[in-house]
């Protein structure tokens, strides 16, 4: 069974902070995405990285694969308010699988 | 374009009454998910359908969830009869291929609460 474990859990900051979260497993992924959820709605995909090392850019949001393949991390520049919400990794197995498995999320708090 | 859309919202009902969800994908999407998200978790595989056909069930509980997309196009999921373990959100998404890579679009959910 693949896991994927996301740290922190919670993280509460200030507006204009720096912060970054990460998604980590033992098990190597073709490719990994992920998502934003806000409360009472489905997750929005932000982003899917696919190559080892790769790194991909969003406005202030920064996502590396790692060169494993076997972890992420989502690094947030100058938090705001809209960035509050529920933070979700998902992996996809190599082989071709279009199962996707969802880490446990990193809830986030921007307070103003 | 008109996202995925499901209904009802929110649903209250009494352990061991029968329940069901509805979900329109994507127009032109031929995959379809469904997911269970318990509070605190991360959203987990209940059944993915290529058109009308379930290609992955292994995670759906068959005694008393069942599902079907007649069709190929809307999808209905039904819990007869309910537990109190149901509670969670419900999600249904479906996805797109771009390429090698498939990226899901998830509608808003229905929250069950079974009392």
């Amino acid at each position: 069974t693949q896991l994927l474990e996301q740290s922190p859990q919670f993280l509460s900051i200030q507006e204009g902070e720096n912060l970054t979260v990460y998604c980590n497993s033992s098990s190597v992924f073709s490719s990994l995405q992920w998502y934003r959820q806000e409360p009472g709605e489905g997750p929005v995909l932000l982003v899917t990285v696919v190559t080892g090392g790769e790194v991909k850019k969003l406005k202030r949001l920064t996502f590396q694969f790692g060169d494993a393949r076997k972890d992420s991390s989502l690094h947030i520049t100058a938090a705001q308010t809209g960035d509050t919400g529920l933070y979700l990794c998902a992996g996809r197995a190599q082989g071709g699988s279009e199962k996707l498995v969802f880490g446990k999320g990193t809830k986030l708090t921007v307070n103003p | 374009e008109a996202g995925v859309v499901q209904s009802p919202r929110y649903k209250i009902i009494e352990k061991k009454q029968p329940v069901a969800f509805w979900c329109n994908p994507i127009s032109g999407h031929n995959t379809l998910y469904w997911y269970r998200q318990n509070l605190g978790q991360g959203p987990e595989l209940l059944i993915r359908y290529e058109n009308e056909e379930a290609v992955d069930d292994s995670q759906l509980p068959k005694d008393r969830f069942s599902a079907e997309r007649l069709k190929g196009v809307d999808s209905t999921l039904k819990i007869q009869p309910a537990e109190l373990g149901d509670s969670a959100v419900y999600l249904c998404a479906s996805s797109l291929v771009r390429g090698t890579l498939v990226e899901q679009y998830f509608g808003p959910g229905t929250r069950l609460t079974v009392t």
